[in-house]
């Protein structure tokens, strides 16, 4: 596609249930990643996936998330049994290699999830 | 911890004037990134300055850094209403296997008419 798409845009959920939330990331692009903003806050890296090569999960916050990418290209963020505290913007971004070599990071519009 | 901290948090100029934000950093750092934001959603890339580079441009921002401060400054000219966003400075951290792109909290300019 054009951008990173991701899906859904919004969702609100029961605390206690769980949410996956899907990106697409621009084809081609053989790393991915996603972040996690907070109102009124920075980016907090959550995973990151480059081609083949075992992913980075040093930033997810608890074993209640996960996430893989099927086949190299889409992924999916889930969450299970939801909390208050995991209402946040969800962002997925892709880049054609590593970030450090230069190569521009395209962002998704984020998924915004609200637990209640 | 926060890799990248944005000065100021917040910045009000009129329209016409320039606007600097700031971005201070901790550790060594392959590259260091501005995007900016609209409205909480996706970020969008608008420059990328190496460790080995003083300073950049693009259009009307200039970007510099100063490895040895562990600093850098986003310089937009003659802002406009349009320029009205959060702005985020983002290091990528040098070494290693994997690749980590740290953000900031950013800085909310508006740029009234």
């Amino acid at each position: 596609g054009a951008g990173v798409s991701q899906s859904p845009s919004n969702k609100v959920t029961e605390k206690g249930k769980d949410v996956e939330l899907r990106c697409d990331p621009i084809s081609g692009h053989t790393a991915l990643y996603w972040y996690r903003q907070s109102l009124g806050q920075g980016l907090e890296f959550l995973i990151y996936f480059q081609g083949n090569s075992a992913p980075d999960k040093s930033g997810l916050p608890s074993d209640r998330f996960s996430a893989e990418r099927t086949g190299g290209s889409v992924s999916t963020l889930t969450i299970q049994r939801t909390q208050q505290e995991d209402s946040a913007v969800y962002l997925c971004a892709s880049s054609l290699a590593r970030g450090y070599s230069g190569n521009t990071i395209y962002f998704g519009e984020g998924s915004w999830l609200t637990v209640v | 911890s926060q890799q990248g901290e944005e000065d100021p948090q917040a910045l009000s100029i009129q329209e016409g004037e320039n606007a600097t934000m700031n971005c201070s950093y901790k550790t060594s750092i392959n590259n260091l990134q501005w995007y900016r934001q609209n409205s909480g959603r996706g970020l969008v890339h608008l420059i990328l300055i190496r460790s080995n580079e003083r300073e950049k441009h693009s259009g009307r921002l200039r970007v510099t850094l100063d490895t040895s401060k562990k600093s850098s400054s986003l310089l937009i000219t003659a802002s406009r209403a349009a320029d009205t966003a959060s702005y985020f400075c983002a290091t990528a951290t040098s070494g290693g296997s994997n690749y980590k792109l740290t953000f900031g909290k950013g800085t909310l300019l508006t740029v009234n008419p």
